[in-house]
């Protein structure tokens, strides 16, 4: 049973460009959520979704974030005009329900330019 | 608003000592409680849970972990620690498995 895949596992963007992360959750797994990782910091959560909802997203910046989890393919996060401050670990975790542990994937590194 | 706080940023113990990560939360009810590790360039693995019932939860790798509610505290042990696992550590706490906040994490390093 493969676990959380994201990819890619490094991206370079220059300042002003768009950055799109990928997510596939565990099969089963109709919850996804996404962390960002800045170093030498915890995790902080940006949003919880299930298929085709946002369910809670009162850690996404209000300005050129975006995610979603279509009913079909991977839970995309995404990053519009990015700063040289988005650069982090953006990490994917999912899970079967909300009784259920998350489970992490091995995150993006993003670097700005 | 609820918040984790990891006291110690970084410990260093000689391989087969005994290992203690303390964690403490503020919250406005008895959370879950969650320990994971994540070694370089990794994602994070779940050690252990607590969600209700015995304070004291058994986890992964010989890991655990004792609630206490008088102290607000979740602290994660070890008896006898292995090189293997020196890696970063996060507590983490939750209302339900949803929105988790975390610390910003212990680095383990082991010593021969």
């Amino acid at each position: 049973n493969a676990g959380v895949m994201q990819n890619p596992r490094h991206l370079v963007r220059r300042r002003g460009q768009e950055a799109r992360l990928r997510c596939s959750p565990m099969k089963g797994h109709s919850h996804v959520y996404w962390y960002r990782q800045l170093p030498e910091e915890g995790l902080k959560f940006m949003v919880y979704l299930q298929k085709e909802n946002i369910i809670d997203e009162s850690g996404m910046p209000k300005e050129r974030f975006s995610a979603e989890f279509p009913k079909e393919g991977p839970s995309i996060l995404r990053i519009q005009q990015v700063v040289r401050g988005d650069s982090a670990a953006y990490f994917c975790a999912s899970s079967q329900n909300r009784d259920q542990p998350q489970h992490f994937g091995d995150g993006t590194r993003l670097s700005i330019l | 608003a609820q918040s984790v706080t990891q006291p110690d940023i970084h410990i260093t113990v000689s391989e087969g000592a005994s290992l203690e990560l303390r964690c403490n939360y503020s919250y406005g009810a008895t959370p879950y409680l969650f320990w994971y590790v994540q070694s370089p360039g990794q994602g994070l693995q779940l050690l252990l849970k607590y969600f209700s019932g015995d304070t004291l939860v058994q986890g992964i790798k010989g890991f655990e972990a004792e609630f206490k509610r008088s102290q607000s505290s979740f602290n994660l042990r070890k008896p006898s620690v292995h090189w293997s696992d020196a890696a970063e550590y996060f507590c983490a706490v939750g209302f339900g498995n949803e929105k988790l906040t975390f610390g910003t994490g212990t680095r383990l390093t082991i010593i021969p």
